[in-house]
């Protein structure tokens, strides 16, 4: 079936405006997770979400950003007050239902590449 | 805090050749470890998980061993080929949904 889908590809804003970023995981996969990726760097955690609850925002920077999945499916990644250092690489991944203490391979999508000027 | 650091950080082979990408993690305690190829402009592309009671995993050319004791993985990659250029990223799991990435190797496979 088709993988992790992201919206917009790129997005350039200017600093100070509200951004949303989309992401439409594997259908079945019950977990989400949100991940940054700066030049150069390995992706850095964000927000994991199991079902439609954030089990684990321990990730996200500041109270700028937020993220929702409302019905366990589609998720919204929403930074408010852009920055130029929030410009990066913002990367979703799904798996299936995480057994107790046992890890699923996670899937990713493309990306949404973020530019704040 | 789980670190996690690749070495080197980029390497250039001849094709065909047989070659090792280092993972190294500071941590011991964890669920997993996980190999991932990124290719420009991209997202990732899952190559092989290692559970943490695991020793290794193959695919095709593709070797990952994991030494816990040790903070250690190793990717292998057999007969190495021109579309196996791109940026290999190691992933340490320090609950069964973190992953923990490292700063890849970038590789380029010369035809």
């Amino acid at each position: 079936g088709a993988g992790v889908s992201q919206t917009p590809s790129n997005k350039v804003t200017e600093k100070g405006k509200y951004v949303e970023l989309r992401c439409d995981p594997i259908s079945g996969h019950t977990a989400l997770y949100w991940y940054r990726q700066s030049l150069g760097q390995g992706p850095e955690f964000l927000i994991y979400f199991q079902g439609t609850g954030a089990a684990d925002d321990s990730g996200l920077p500041n109270d700028r950003f937020f993220a929702v999945r409302p019905e366990g499916s589609v998720s919204t990644l929403k930074i408010q007050r852009t920055e130029r250092g929030d410009s990066a690489v913002y990367l979703c991944a799904s798996s299936q239902t995480q057994l107790a203490g046992v890890a699923d391979t996670q899937y990713f999508g493309p990306g949404t590449r973020l530019t704040v000027l | 805090k789980q670190e996690v650091t690749q070495i080197p950080a980029a390497l250039s082979v001849p094709e065909g050749e047989n070659l090792v990408l280092n993972c190294s993690f500071t941590d011991s305690a964890i669920y997993n470890l996980q190999w991932f190829r990124q290719d420009p402009g991209k997202g990732l592309t899952s190559l092989l998980l290692i559970q943490s009671s695991q020793r290794e995993q193959t695919s095709g050319r593709l070797n990952a061993s994991l030494d816990k004791s040790s903070g250690r993985s190793t990717l292998y990659i057999a007969a190495s080929q021109p579309g196996d250029s791109a940026t290999y990223l190691c992933a340490v799991g320090d609950s069964s949904y973190k992953l923990i990435f490292g700063s890849g190797t970038r590789l380029l496979v010369r035809p």
